[in-house]
């Protein structure tokens, strides 16, 4: 079946360094979105792409769809400790009426 | 936009029992997922439910174990049916209001069994 990827599993940091997670669909994808999740929290939409080869930033993040649209990164700069939480990639799935989550990636941070 | 108000927000639980968890969305939607997060993993979903249909169930979740309700376009039940310690996680209600573009999340139900 279809298979989301997302690394690194975890990923620690020092306050002000960036941070990246890389997500990767074992099929091409209609469109990507992304969720982050606070500890104790449930999981919040953050952005959407659908266009190949997009990239859309939100202040301090920056989001990719690659060109063949299976894969996508977000890149967070100059961390901060309210970055804290597990960022998941999810894709609809292809023949079936549902979301495909990654495993996510937690971010924890060193003030 | 979508609102959930989903309850309990946690309890524990005697093994052998069962616990209902309730969603409320504040708008009509087609479809309300269940899901089950393990700590410090994914999201599982656990079945589909469908307003005037059975709900539909992923590959190792059956109907006995986890029966859901949805009696209207709002409203929709999950039952964790002869609990065990196994069972003890997160579960969490989800809807997409407008097709794939977002999902919104209920806050959660950490239920533990003991």
């Amino acid at each position: 079946g279809q298979q989301v990827m997302q690394i690194p599993q975890y990923q620690h940091v020092q306050e002000g360094e960036d941070f990246t997670t890389y997500c990767n669909s074992s099929t091409t994808l209609s469109n990507i979105q992304w969720y982050k999740q606070r500890p104790g929290g449930h999981p919040v939409f953050l952005i959407q792409l659908v266009k190949s080869g997009e990239v859309k930033k939100q202040k301090r993040l920056t989001f990719q769809f690659g060109e063949a649209k299976k894969n996508s990164s977000l890149h967070i700069t100059a961390t901060q400790t309210t970055d804290v939480g597990t960022y998941f990639c999810a894709g609809p799935s292809q023949g079936a009426q549902k979301l495909v989550f990654g495993q996510g990636t937690r971010l924890t941070i060193n003030p | 936009s979508a609102v959930i108000s989903q309850k309990p927000s946690r309890d524990i639980c005697q093994r052998g029992t069962s616990l209902t968890i309730q969603c409320q969305v504040d708008s009509q939607v087609t479809m309300m997922f269940w899901y089950r997060q393990q700590p410090g993993q994914s999201l599982t979903l656990i079945a589909t439910a469908n307003q005037g249909s059975e709900a539909t169930y992923e590959s190792g979740f059956v109907i006995d174990k986890f029966p859901i309700s949805r009696p209207n376009l709002t409203f929709s039940t999950l039952t964790v049916s002869n609990m065990s310690p196994e069972d003890s996680s997160i579960y969490l209600c989800s809807v997409s209001p407008q097709g794939w573009s977002e999902a919104f999340f209920g806050q959660g139900t950490r239920l533990t069994v003991v």
